[in-house]
């Protein structure tokens, strides 16, 4: 059975930096084609993909973020970290990690978490 | 960075048939877009129906289908169930192993 969970602060202050932990179970970051994305929801918003780290430790980010986003993968804790630097109050939303698969001609988010609610005040 | 385009709201009644469309501002959506259909339901976390254009995970209703038409991805929900009322998201791979989501589907049955 495939899980994964989000956990991190619920609240930060403008300009801090954000670290949240994706853990998840019923699979292994080292097996070819996994892959742990990360993606947000702005209150009343569209989902906005964030970052993705792959099996073999390949990692990639949304172009208009990159240079505020780091992911690494712990793979012996089975866990997904993703920062964000210098938050602002337009990043406050509900962040979600999802298991991605690619092996193929297949790609997909197959299973998500139920989503941690960040919220940007000071 | 690329657009993923969809209709902001759609209404079906109950028993009908719907097609979301999901279109890509740098040209046709095809199969290397592996466009991926994801439902959120009020409150809940996303769900994810049909990837790769049309194919569909173990949970995914037979009344959903996934297809290519006319230069977009297409999700077509058939006799249409008052809980399929939702949000639907459609996304795209593009070059760069970038991923983008459309603006999303509020789908409304009455």
């Amino acid at each position: 059975q495939v899980t994964l969970r989000e956990s991190g602060p619920a609240l930060v202050k403008p300009t801090q930096t954000l670290t949240l932990t994706c853990t998840f179970s019923g699979f292994s970051l080292t097996t070819s084609g996994m892959c742990v994305s990360w993606i947000r929801q702005s209150p009343g918003k569209a989902l906005e993909w964030l970052a993705r780290v792959d099996w073999d430790d390949d990692k990639s980010y949304r172009t208009s973020l990159r240079t505020r986003l780091s992911i690494f993968k712990d793979t012996s804790k089975n866990q997904v970290v993703l920062t964000v630097t210098n938050m602002d109050p337009l990043d406050t939303g509900t962040y979600y990690c999802a298991r991605m698969r690619m092996l193929g001609a297949t790609r997909t988010f197959d299973y998500w978490g139920q989503g941690t609610l960040v919220r940007v005040s000071s | 960075q690329p657009v993923v385009i969809q209709e902001p709201s759609l209404t079906v009644s109950p028993g009908g048939t719907v097609t979301l469309t999901c279109a890509s501002s740098t040209g046709p959506v095809t199969g290397g877009s592996y466009a991926n259909w994801v439902q959120q339901q009020p409150g809940q976390p996303p769900r994810t129906l049909i990837y790769s254009t049309n194919d569909k995970h173990s949970w995914t209703p037979a009344r959903f289908s996934g297809s290519l038409l006319g230069g977009k991805a297409a999700l077509t929900l058939s006799n249409v169930q008052p809980e399929d009322e939702a949000d639907y998201y459609c996304l795209l791979y593009f070059g760069g192993a970038q991923v983008i989501f459309g603006g999303g589907t509020k789908l409304t049955v009455l």
